[in-house]
């Protein structure tokens, strides 16, 4: 069955300073991959989506991710954090074909100032 | 900017009582999608249709929890009788086919408190 791990339950990290949120799935194909965020009381956002091609993808705000299948990952990046990123950030892996998004628990980013 | 609409954004019920969650999707999008999101977790899909009709239903308690798209544009996600562990925010998502490598557009939610 496809699943998703996120191992991080909360990060905190200082402003300015580099961010990596891992995230794991389970898949029998190759997987859409997808990053979404979510402020507080919020819908989500996507943040990038990987379906095919470039294993490294560029998402809005900064971010990006990297594709490894080897390892079953699909790792969020961002060089330097602004205060604004904190939220919770979800991992999903888009389920056959119909669509449906298997979520992982979340990573709950703090950023000091 | 085309989002998904949600309402209310906010319900406060108590327990037993029916409640119901309305969701306008992106104008064109023939999937729509009914996720659970528990404090803590992250989202569970409860029902998608795809235009009128349920694609999956599987993870939907169907003895109290009942969704509807009938002219397979807005749709309707009603729980009766709410019971507390019904908390939650409830997320509507649409997307243009839902055959496979399109993304969804998710609303701002409804979050539902049962005292």
């Amino acid at each position: 069955a496809q699943s998703v791990t996120q191992p991080d339950i909360h990060i905190t990290v200082s402003e300015g300073a580099s961010l990596e949120l891992r995230c794991n799935y389970s898949y029998g194909a190759t997987p859409y991959l997808f990053w979404y965020v979510q402020s507080p009381g919020q819908g989500l956002q996507l943040l990038l989506k990987y379906f095919s091609g470039d294993t490294l993808v560029q998402g809005i705000k900064g971010f990006e991710a990297e594709f490894k299948r080897s390892q079953s990952s699909f790792n969020l990046r961002k060089p330097s954090v602004h205060w604004s990123d904190a939220a919770e950030y979800f991992c999903a892996v888009g389920a056959g074909n119909t669509d449906k998004l298997i979520f992982g628990t979340g990573t709950r980013l703090q950023v000091f100032p | 900017e085309a989002e998904v609409a949600q309402s209310p954004r906010y319900k406060i019920t108590e327990k037993s009582q029916a409640v119901a969650f309305w969701c306008d999707p992106i104008s064109g999008h023939a999937t729509l999608y009914w996720y659970r999101q528990i404090l803590g977790q992250g989202p569970e899909l409860l029902v998608q249709f795809q235009d009128e009709s349920v694609v999956d239903d599987s993870q939907l308690p169907k003895d109290r929890f009942s969704a509807e798209r009938l002219k397979g544009v807005d749709s309707t996600l009603k729980i009766q009788p709410a019971e507390l562990g019904d908390s939650a925010m409830y997320l509507c998502a649409s997307s243009p086919r839902g055959q496979g490598g399109t993304e969804a557009f998710f609303g701002q939610g409804t979050r539902l408190t049962v005292v």
